[in-house]
């Protein structure tokens, strides 16, 4: 089984859709959660980090789920500027940062 | 802006050539990271500096050789590369600890002809 497993797409939804994406994980031990968004040729940039308890930011929501070891994105009346690709990040803990990337999850929004 | 910049952000370099990347934080974080972004795979930790210390090496091939004068630098030193090595390489730096994240330049696209 892969550290972290994401379905790499595409989605393609329609402008306004509420689409959803999953990520899990391996390692029961995993500490931390991050969600990225990573458009064409530039650089991850995090998006969310995911809590316990689920946080909402405006039309995203992520939540944690340990006992299944997922985690999940939610994304309310897309947007055409959400197109990206979301790679679901995962930290086992440590000293110093080791995280794993998912292989991302393509989204395209469609007019 | 996010706080990490990368040079250059297009390279092309031949198999015999030497050359290096650099990456600069002014965001105070105390460690830095490359990663290897290859086209249709998941981002590839190469290494990791903690507080100017190498601790992690992922079995990456002797022709990448990093380098962490300080906090705020981080070098990749490139020699004898591959076709195969041609992927965005991008840096990146956090605080140490397992809650915090990673805030990434602007990569550099390297292609090795």
């Amino acid at each position: 089984r892969k550290e972290v497993e994401q379905d790499p797409g595409p989605f393609n939804v329609p402008e306004g859709a509420t689409v959803a994406f999953n990520c899990t994980y391996s390692n029961s031990a995993s500490q931390s959660f991050f969600w990225y968004r990573q458009d064409c040729r530039k650089e991850p940039k995090l998006l969310m980090s995911v809590y316990s308890s689920g946080n909402e930011d405006g039309r995203f929501t992520a939540q944690l789920n340990r006992a299944s070891q997922y985690i999940s994105l939610l994304i309310r009346d897309s947007k055409l500027s959400d197109s990206a690709t979301y790679l679901c990040v995962v930290n086992p803990g440590g000293g110093y940062q080791k995280v794993t990337f998912g292989i991302g999850t393509k989204l395209q929004v469609i007019p | 802006e996010t706080g990490v910049t990368q040079t250059p952000r297009h390279l092309v370099m031949g198999m015999t050539n030497k050359k290096s990347l650099k990456c600069e934080q002014h965001l105070g974080h105390n460690a830095m990271y490359w990663y290897k972004q290859s086209a249709k795979k998941p981002l590839e930790l190469m290494f990791v500096y903690s507080l100017e210390e190498r601790v992690e090496n992922n079995s990456v091939p002797s022709r990448f050789s990093p380098e962490c004068p300080n906090s705020s630098h981080l070098f990749l030193h490139l020699h004898t590369l591959q076709p195969e090595d041609s992927a965005l390489y991008l840096c990146a730096s956090s605080r140490t600890g397992p809650n915090t994240e990673a805030f990434f330049g602007q990569g550099t696209r390297l292609t090795v002809v």
